[in-house]
């Protein structure tokens, strides 16, 4: 089992639905990212929290919005998604001093269909 | 810019071959870490090590050992004598040093499958 959880495991959805992915830790871990991976490609950066403010956003488009409500909860919501928006879509965290590794949950599998 | 290159997109071996994974990274900083993941089926990345850039020190873990060499860029991966549940995705990933959070930028990975 791994120590960042992530819910659900599956999502299947229309392009006019809105879902939320939920990510949770209880590390204590001040960092928390969102990842994008596509079959047989690396994991490709989406956002970054650190102490619950958005650090990083690596240009995603506004169909995604993160949100941080706490130190340990990350959510992604999604609107209008496309269906090159299936992926992957993996939540990490790590301690908020820059240098320690990224734990990673097992993902979610998302179909657009 | 910053870009790591895992040249071998497959690997088949039989069970107790050792078998090397090679990471050549390009950065213009002059710290940074470099790290390996591990990604079986199950779709979690599993973290195996952790080098930054200060340290060139070879690290062996178990059957794991790594070869960190920065004259030529490179932070090269072994298994010795493998196993089959050491088939999954690896992946060499770098990172600047940053305050409060990394920056990964992950290699294409290599997939390893071990043959009984």
């Amino acid at each position: 089992d791994t120590e960042v959880t992530q819910t659900p495991k599956h999502l299947v959805m229309g392009m006019t639905n809105k879902k939320s992915l939920k990510c949770e830790q209880h590390m204590g871990h001040r960092a928390m990212y969102w990842y994008k991976q596509k079959a047989k490609k690396p994991p490709e950066l989406m956002f970054v929290y650190s102490y619950e403010k958005l650090s990083i956003n690596e240009s995603v488009p506004s169909r995604f919005s993160p949100e941080c409500p706490n130190s340990s909860l990350l959510n992604l919501h999604l609107h209008a998604l496309q269906p090159e928006d299936s992926a992957l879509y993996l939540c990490a965290s790590s301690q908020g001093t820059g240098n320690q590794p990224q734990h990673f949950g097992d993902g979610t599998r998302l179909s657009i269909l | 810019a910053q870009k790591v290159t895992q040249a071998q997109t497959e690997i088949s071996v039989v069970e107790k071959e050792d078998v090397t994974l090679d990471c050549v990274y390009e950065t213009r900083d002059t710290t940074y870490y470099l790290f390996w993941y591990k990604q079986p089926p199950s779709g979690e990345l599993v973290f195996l090590i952790r080098r930054n850039s200060f340290d060139e020190q070879n690290e062996i873990s178990g059957r794991y050992s790594w070869n960190f060499q920065k004259s030529t860029s490179s932070f090269n991966f072994t298994i010795t004598a493998s196993q089959v549940v050491d088939s999954a995705v690896y992946f060499c990933a770098l990172s600047p040093i940053i305050q409060g959070a990394q920056k990964l930028v992950f290699g294409q990975g290599t997939r390893l499958t071990i043959n009984p």
